[in-house]
């Protein structure tokens, strides 16, 4: 029972490069996110996926896409990745987006960019 | 418009000694509240969550967190801390339906033996 996985663990990129954060979840959860995390600013919704097909914008998207593949998996895009893209990035998933349900949440992705 | 304010972004305690962590949020409606804990290199794993039940909340590892709505407050606590409870802690506040989940600072506490 793996829960929420992330691919890579790790990653260095340069100005300009793109890549995919990829994200596997295996509990049939219909809602995922993408979070990035800095020092002392907590963690912020960079998007969300409500359930399979549809996709949203949260507070921080600029710089970003993502494809929700199907009901397990979410990607998130860098086209091209910025300095300021520097960041641990966490992906969850929820049974719904209801106010009660609880976020679980992938061990992270540690993106550099120089 | 929702917030939610981490009052202290370091605590430090004693092994054996009560832990305290404050969070007090805004919201224009009944929210539901949550603490997280993230272990170093880790991602976040729930400790506990209020959704307008009982007002005294209890978690995991013996943490527990009171609802005060005249104090809007939803403070982390637990009577005797140990040395696997360093980690940073995340209170959070989220809106029934939609997306909108509102992250606190974190608080990492620290645990002196």
């Amino acid at each position: 029972n793996a829960g929420v996985t992330q691919t890579p663990k790790f990653q260095v990129l340069k100005t300009g490069q793109s890549m995919t954060l990829q994200c596997a979840q295996d509990m049939n959860h219909n809602s995922m996110y993408w979070y990035r995390q800095d020092p002392g600013m907590g963690l912020r919704l960079i998007y969300y996926s409500a359930s399979e097909g549809t996709t949203d914008k949260g507070e921080v998207p600029n710089g970003y896409n993502v494809s929700r593949l199907n009901k397990r998996e979410f990607s998130l895009r860098l086209e091209s990745a910025a300095p300021s893209q520097t960041s641990v990035y966490f992906c969850a998933s929820s049974s719904s987006d209801s106010g009660a349900n609880v976020l679980t949440f992938g061990a992270g992705s540690r993106l550099t960019v120089l | 418009a929702q917030s939610v304010t981490q009052l202290d972004s370091h605590v430090s305690v004693s092994e054996g000694t009560p832990v305290l962590l404050r969070c007090n949020y805004s919201s224009s409606y009944s929210p539901s509240l949550f603490w997280y804990v993230q272990h170093p290199n880790k991602g976040l794993q729930l400790l506990l969550k209020y959704t307008s039940a009982a007002t005294l909340v209890k978690g995991i590892n013996g943490f527990e967190a009171e609802f005060k709505k005249s104090e809007t407050s939803f403070h982390l606590t637990k009577p005797s801390a140990h040395m696997s409870d360093a980690a940073e802690y995340f209170c959070v506040v989220k809106k029934d339906g939609g997306f909108k989940t509102i992250f606190g600072a974190g608080t990492r506490l620290f645990v002196k033996a």
